[in-house]
């Protein structure tokens, strides 16, 4: 049984870039959330996805985005890089059934200059 | 809009010691989940402990146990026999049962000394 992967480990980028990071999910699990860490704060829920549709969405604004495919591995896209974007991003997947148990993966980390 | 306050940004317990972490929340449901997770250097988080918040009895496991207090909005948990390998950033978090928002505490980072 596979845990959740994520690439890349680590990403610089410039403001007003676009980025996409990449997410597989845990073998039997059909639901993948994303969350954002900033440095010094526990995370905050950007989006769930559930059958290739986004299915609850936090605080975040629209240039945050992503996509679920068949295989229910999972890209989180952002767009106009601001310096406030500069965090961990983390995966986690579950199954539909049991949502509220979460296996997470080792994070994104993301540098905005 | 629900909120989890984790008042010990850092705490230290002698290894094979108790210590207990405290989290507090704030929400007007009354179906809703509890957790401790567990973010090593490695930074992925590992889940602790789980409650129900349906469920009057305290969650156990191994070493690792909850103090629910329902109406004090109270989940403390305690670690028992502390090893070093507890040592790590605890972060306690609420979800709610009607929606997928899990909120997460700002973290209490453990330090267990030899």
């Amino acid at each position: 049984e596979t845990g959740v992967t994520q690439s890349p480990t680590h990403l610089i980028k410039t403001r007003g870039q676009q980025v996409t990071l990449r997410c597989s999910s845990q073998s039997g699990h059909n639901t993948v959330s994303w969350y954002q860490q900033a440095l010094g704060q526990g995370p905050q829920f950007i989006f769930q996805y559930y059958r290739e549709e986004e299915n609850g969405r936090g605080n975040f604004p629209p240039r945050f985005s992503g996509l679920q495919f068949p295989n229910y591995s999972s890209e989180l896209n952002v767009n106009a890089l601001e310096l406030d974007d500069s965090a961990l991003y983390l995966c986690a997947s579950s199954s539909r059934d049991r949502v509220e148990k979460l296996f997470f993966g080792s994070g994104t980390q993301l540098s905005v200059l | 809009a629900q909120t989890v306050t984790q008042s010990q940004p850092e705490m230290s317990v002698q290894e094979a010691e108790t210590v207990t972490l405290s989290c507090t929340y704030d929400t007007s449901e009354s179906d809703y989940y509890l957790f401790w997770y567990k973010q090593p250097p490695s930074r992925q988080m590992i889940l602790v402990i789980r409650q129900e918040a349906y469920k009057q009895q305290n969650a156990t496991e191994n070493r690792f146990s909850v103090n629910f207090q329902k109406a004090a909005k109270s989940f403390s948990l305690k670690i028992s026999d502390s090893q070093l390998g507890d040592a790590a950033m605890y972060f306690c978090a609420y979800r709610s049962a009607r929606n997928n928002d899990m909120r997460f505490g700002a973290g209490t980072r453990l330090t267990v000394k030899p």
